[in-house]
């Protein structure tokens, strides 16, 4: 069962406009949500997260939103830069179940100049 | 550089051998996970230690894999009698200790598995 899902595969945006990647999650435990971004033969590194008592957090270019009632969360990335070309991953914790991050399967963007 | 540290970067084994893949998680860091990508898919949660205690390990499979975190020195992920399946790249990432809910885990590089 995929609790996190990301159902873009890949986004394709120009340099300087929006990019707004989607996840949505089902199990109702997650009250953490983090956003990590991986370039190839990389890590991921953590770029923004979100407690479930918020609906919004922003860290100057990225913003992250969140829904609780649709289960949904969204990256904004703006504007958008070519070295922003990576594969996002939206990933979420739920602190009674632990400490484990269940990762979406990844959205895969590329900033055209 | 005080990130998380993974090695080797790169390993290759024939089917049946062992593989020992190590991390030493970021100064100050008592917590540390693995996780495992296969192509094409996202990182899949394995297991979870501090020093000297598996915390969680709902996600390593139930036979060839293990995990420890000595007193002293790097965790180490162990498989033995790797099949081509095992074929992965492995993560591993450290955590303070956590504060509510706040819970991010920094990552280091990983380490490409692959088997003959």
């Amino acid at each position: 069962d995929q609790q996190v899902k990301q159902n873009s595969p890949s986004l394709s945006v120009q340099e300087g406009r929006i990019s707004i990647l989607n996840c949505d999650y089902t199990n109702s435990m997650f009250d953490y949500f983090l956003w990590y971004k991986k370039y190839p033969a990389e890590g991921p590194t953590f770029l923004i997260s979100i407690s479930s008592i918020k609906d919004k957090n922003e860290d100057g270019r990225f913003t992250v939103f969140l829904n609780k009632s649709a289960k949904h969360l969204s990256l904004h990335i703006v504007p958008s830069q070519p070295g922003d070309s990576a594969v996002y991953f939206c990933a979420a914790s739920a602190g009674a179940a632990g400490n484990k991050l269940t990762f979406g399967g990844g959205t895969r963007v590329l900033v055209k100049p | 550089n005080a990130g998380v540290m993974q090695n080797p970067r790169h390993l290759v084994r024939r089917r049946g051998q062992e593989a020992r893949l190590r991390c030493s998680p970021m100064k100050g860091h008592s917590h540390v996970y693995w996780y495992r990508q296969l192509p094409e898919e996202g990182l899949k949660f394995m297991v979870y230690l501090q020093k000297e205690n598996i915390i969680d390990e709902s996600g390593m499979p139930k036979e060839r894999f293990s995990a420890e975190f000595p007193k002293e020195g790097p965790s180490i992920l162990r498989i033995q009698q790797v099949v081509r399946g095992d074929s992965a790249a492995y993560f591993c990432a450290s955590s303070p200790p956590r504060v509510g809910a706040k819970n991010i885990q920094y990552f280091g590089a990983g380490t490409r598995l692959s088997v003959l």
